[in-house]
């Protein structure tokens, strides 16, 4: 089992669908993050969650709603998004959100196309 | 306005030689800085850090150095393998205060290929 396993993989939704992404990491950290990553941009943080309480969220619109029930697993909910959000979705976690230097362990991705 | 910045979008050497790979910054807080590698249909992985108190860190092949006063850090991999192939980010971090995450600010990242 690798460290941040993250599912699905590839997504394809229409703007009035409702989905969820999955995250799942067996590192035993206590901090779990969901970044953007769209084409030839940096990933973007979006959400920080720290012992399951969310800690940042980086004025991100509330079509996208996470949910941490506990350090091991991350959702995030999507609803009504628009074409732009397609992008690729990068979960990671790490042991403390505000360790030094906090080097995160990423997931794979999922891949969202909004059609 | 990116704080991180990655100026090359691609890069390519020949195998043997040495791979640079350059990232300026603009925040005097960052303390830390990164290098994570990324392989197509795979998450970055985190491959080396520097403490903004040193100048150099190495690691096997990879070395990494920082020059504070130009705000700029590069990688350096060597011998480079067709295997180091991959999109690689540079990274920055500064501590988020009393509470707060100690987020990370990536480049948009530089993708390397090493010709056989």
């Amino acid at each position: 089992e690798t460290g941040v396993t993250q599912t699905p993989r590839h997504l394809v939704m229409g703007m009035t669908n409702k989905k969820s992404l999955k995250c799942e990491q067996h590192l035993g950290h206590n901090a779990m993050y969901w970044y953007k990553q769209s084409a030839k941009k940096p990933l973007e943080l979006m959400f920080v969650y720290n012992f399951k309480e969310q800690t940042e969220n980086n004025s991100v619109p509330s079509r996208f709603s996470p949910e941490c029930p506990n350090s091991s697993h991350l959702f995030l909910h999507l609803h009504t998004l628009q074409p732009e959000d397609s992008a690729l979705y990068l979960c990671a976690s790490s042991l403390s959100p505000s360790g030094s230097p906090n080097i995160q362990y990423f997931g794979a991705g999922t891949r969202l196309s909004v059609l | 306005d990116q704080q991180v910045k990655q100026n090359s979008p691609s890069l390519s050497v020949q195998e043997g030689r040495i791979s640079i790979l350059n990232c300026d910054y603009t925040n005097s807080m960052f303390d830390y800085f990164l290098w994570y590698k990324k392989y197509p249909a795979e998450g970055p992985t985190f491959l080396i850090s520097i403490s903004s108190i040193k100048d150099k860190n190495e690691d096997g092949r990879f070395t990494v150095f920082l020059n504070k006063s130009a705000k700029h850090l590069s990688l350096h991999i060597v011998p480079s393998q067709p295997g180091d192939s991959a999109v690689y980010f540079c990274a920055a971090s500064a501590n988020g205060g009393f509470g707060s995450a100690r987020q990370l600010t990536f480049g948009s990242g530089t993708q390397l290929t090493v010709l056989p």
